[in-house]
């Protein structure tokens, strides 16, 4: 089974500020991770993801993550946030190989960008 | 624009009376997911078709059920909703693992629809 695990359930931040959001994992498999975003009302938008590679990860928007595999962490990053980055962001895992894919989501981090 | 749609967005219903809701996706994938996401929570697997065949999760009430119908359409049947209920229903769509280039790692993005919000009165 896997559990992830959303260090900060709410982040203020200023516009223009840099943004991390923190993501750690528990798996006694491989995983594929994943970062999704949630605009209110809406359904879930997929940033990024991790399947092999570079641990290094770029997605849409100007976000990016990267993966520490003995730290077990995907923290995603972006360097300079605007006012429509207000939104929850989930990380989730799927371990590899598994038919259907099951994501394993994270609590959700609600990042508010203020002006 | 392929993509996964959801219908209604927005759902009330009486405790105990029957509601379907229903998912259609243009994307002709072979995997169909429910999600129940309560307020300030993440999503919540319920259960997913890989093609007819039903795959429900162990912590699933009885009281949801599933329809497939063909690769286009599943259904989400509550059949006696309660106040518990009450939450952003999310259908999403996928290939089945399947290895890229080279035997690359298996690729199978998740594809989410607007969800339906479901209010039980």
């Amino acid at each position: 089974a896997q559990s992830v695990t959303q260090l900060d359930s709410q982040v203020p931040v200023f516009e223009e500020a840099p943004v991390e959001l923190r993501c750690n994992y528990s798996s006694s498999v491989s995983v594929y991770l994943f970062w999704y975003v949630q605009y209110p009302n809406q359904g879930l938008q997929l940033l990024l993801k991790y399947l092999s590679g570079s641990t290094l990860v770029k997605g849409i928007n100007g976000f990016e993550a990267e993966f520490n595999k003995s730290q077990t962490s995907f923290h995603l990053r972006k360097p300079s946030v605007h006012i429509s980055d207000t939104a929850e962001y989930f990380c989730a895992v799927s371990p590899v190989g598994a038919a259907g894919n099951k994501l394993t989501f994270g609590g959700g981090t609600r990042v508010l960008v203020k002006p | 624009d392929a993509m996964v749609i959801q219908n209604p967005r927005y759902q009330v219903t009486q405790f105990g009376k029957p509601v379907t809701l229903s998912c259609s996706q243009t994307l002709n994938h072979n995997v169909m997911y429910w999600y129940q996401q309560k307020s300030s929570q993440a999503p919540k697997l319920l259960f997913h078709y890989y093609d007819k065949d039903f795959n429900n999760e162990a912590d699933t009430p009885d009281n949801f059920q599933s329809r497939r119908p063909n690769t286009s359409f599943c259904f989400l049947d509550i059949r006696s909703p309660g106040l518990g209920d009450a939450a952003m229903y999310l259908c999403a769509t996928s290939r089945p693992p399947s290895r890229g280039l080279a035997g690359g790692p298996r690729t199978d993005t998740q594809y989410f629809g607007p969800g339906t919000r479901l209010t039980v009165l």
